[in-house]
């Protein structure tokens, strides 16, 4: 299957600072999505982005599928952005199941 | 507004009993996924279907089962409960292949 590796493996943040989490992804992929999973266990989705740059608000994220990676931005964090963040990644080779990346753990203090 | 949700949320249960989570999903959407969530393993996948009478099995389905009558529901059923499989589920679901999948809030299952 497809290997996914995320990095850093855990982040710790001052309120407002910015920080770009990474992910790297084994083989061509026809699905890339970002997840937040809060302090409660829900997974929250951030992007669906195969390919190309989205914002939305404080995060961004941009996706080279070319060279088989994608990068989560968070701006001006916020404590309510700590958490888990996965990139999950799915390919017609893969029968299109998503595959996790084990996460970024992301504490942001005040 | 159109969901998916997953019960119970929380469940204890005995070795050896035989323990059904359910899925459903009110969007119609043909493709739905069950997936168990490890500390040090991230979510894997255990079972999954792309329409009505289709299942698949994932990279963990030893000891796990599904059935897709219909398209709002993918029930997992634990055959014989063992304490491996003390875990958190998330069900999910995507309109069509490839395209972005939404997760349930999960359920907490504990094998005593």
């Amino acid at each position: 299957g497809i290997q996914v590796e995320q990095s850093p493996p855990d982040l710790i943040l001052q309120e407002g600072a910015n920080s770009t989490l990474r992910c790297n992804f084994s083989d061509s992929v026809n699905n890339l999505q970002w997840f937040h999973q809060n302090p409660w266990g829900q997974l929250i989705n951030l992007f669906y982005i195969p390919s190309g740059t989205k914002q939305n608000g404080r995060l961004s994220a941009t996706t080279v599928a070319t060279e088989r990676y994608s990068l989560l931005y968070i701006s001006s964090s916020q404590t309510t952005d700590s958490g888990v963040y996965f990139c999950a990644v799915g390919s017609l080779l893969n029968d299109y199941k998503l595959s996790f990346g084990a996460g970024t753990t992301v504490t942001v203090r005040a | 507004d159109a969901e998916i949700t997953q019960s119970p949320r929380h469940k204890i249960t005995e070795t050896g009993r035989q323990v059904t989570l359910a899925c459903h999903q009110t969007w119609n959407h043909n493709n739905m996924f069950w997936y168990r969530q490890d500390l040090g393993h991230g979510l894997r996948l255990i079972h999954y279907s792309y329409g009505v009478q289709d299942t698949n099995k994932g990279e963990v389905s030893d000891g796990y089962s599904v059935s897709r009558s219909n398209t709002e529901d993918l029930p997992l059923t634990l055959e014989s409960a063992a304490s491996s499989q003390t875990s958190v589920y998330f069900c999910a679901s995507s309109e069509v292949v490839g395209t972005e999948a939404f997760f349930g809030q999960g359920t907490r299952l504990t094998v005593v």
